[in-house]
């Protein structure tokens, strides 16, 4: 039973254009998410998280959307760069039991075109 | 920065072989993970570890072993490797109560 769904596997995009990375998840007791950049050959890399008592947290380029009522959550990056091209993990927890495990999303892979 | 070091970056086992891969981090955490990362189907948790000589299965854990005799190192272990065992292997660490991960670089095992 698959509780954290990226049902993109792939999305291309313009350079400079919005890149939108979805996540779904099923489990009403997660309240933490994480969004995870990984390279090709690397390791990921934590990019930014969102608590349940917020409904958006920005970073820069990069903002979460969180959806609470439909279980959503999405990733912008504004502008996208071919840099931005990587694998995006979705990533949840929940407070309670053990809080540091984290249930990933399958990956979405994302190409910024020049 | 927290560092988690694997130590190897690409290894090439014969089947049959026992494995070991080893991952070390430097922040003392009490938690650690190991996943395998393969197209299509994300990161799989296999086993992970709450405390020295502590271990929990993940969601894979066939045909896998882990030891954790000391805090900062957690091993995986591959009893006999198979060709379904080719895969990218990661560490990961995080302290008590933290809510992300930090990951190593991973290790790129074929197994042939």
């Amino acid at each position: 039973d698959q509780q954290v769904k990226q049902n993109s596997p792939s999305l291309s995009v313009q350079e400079g254009r919005i890149s939108i990375l979805n996540c779904d998840y099923t489990n009403s007791m997660f309240d933490y998410f994480l969004w995870y950049k990984k390279y090709p050959a690397e390791g990921p890399t934590f990019l930014i998280s969102i608590s349940s008592i917020k409904d958006k947290n920005e970073d820069g380029r990069f903002t979460v959307f969180l959806n609470k009522s439909a279980k959503h959550l999405s990733l912008h990056i504004v502008p996208s760069q071919p840099g931005d091209s990587a694998v995006y993990f979705c990533a949840a927890s929940y407070s309670g039991g053990s809080n540091y495990k984290l249930t990933f999303g399958k990956g979405t892979l994302l190409t910024v075109n020049p | 920065d927290v560092k988690v070091t694997q130590s190897s970056r690409y290894l090439v086992k014969r089947t049959g072989e026992k494995v070991f891969l080893e991952c070390v981090q430097d922040m003392d955490h009490e938690n650690m993970f190991w996943y395998r990362q393969d197209p299509g189907l994300g990161l799989r948790l296999i086993y992970f570890s709450y405390d020295v000589k502590m271990k929990e299965k993940g969601d894979i854990p066939e045909g896998y072993s882990v030891s954790r005799e000391k805090k900062e190192r957690f091993s995986l272990i591959l009893e006999s490797a198979s060709t379904n065992q080719t895969s990218m292997y990661l560490c990961a660490s995080t302290s008590q109560g933290a809510r992300g991960y930090t990951f190593g670089s991973g290790t790129r095992l074929t197994v042939v």
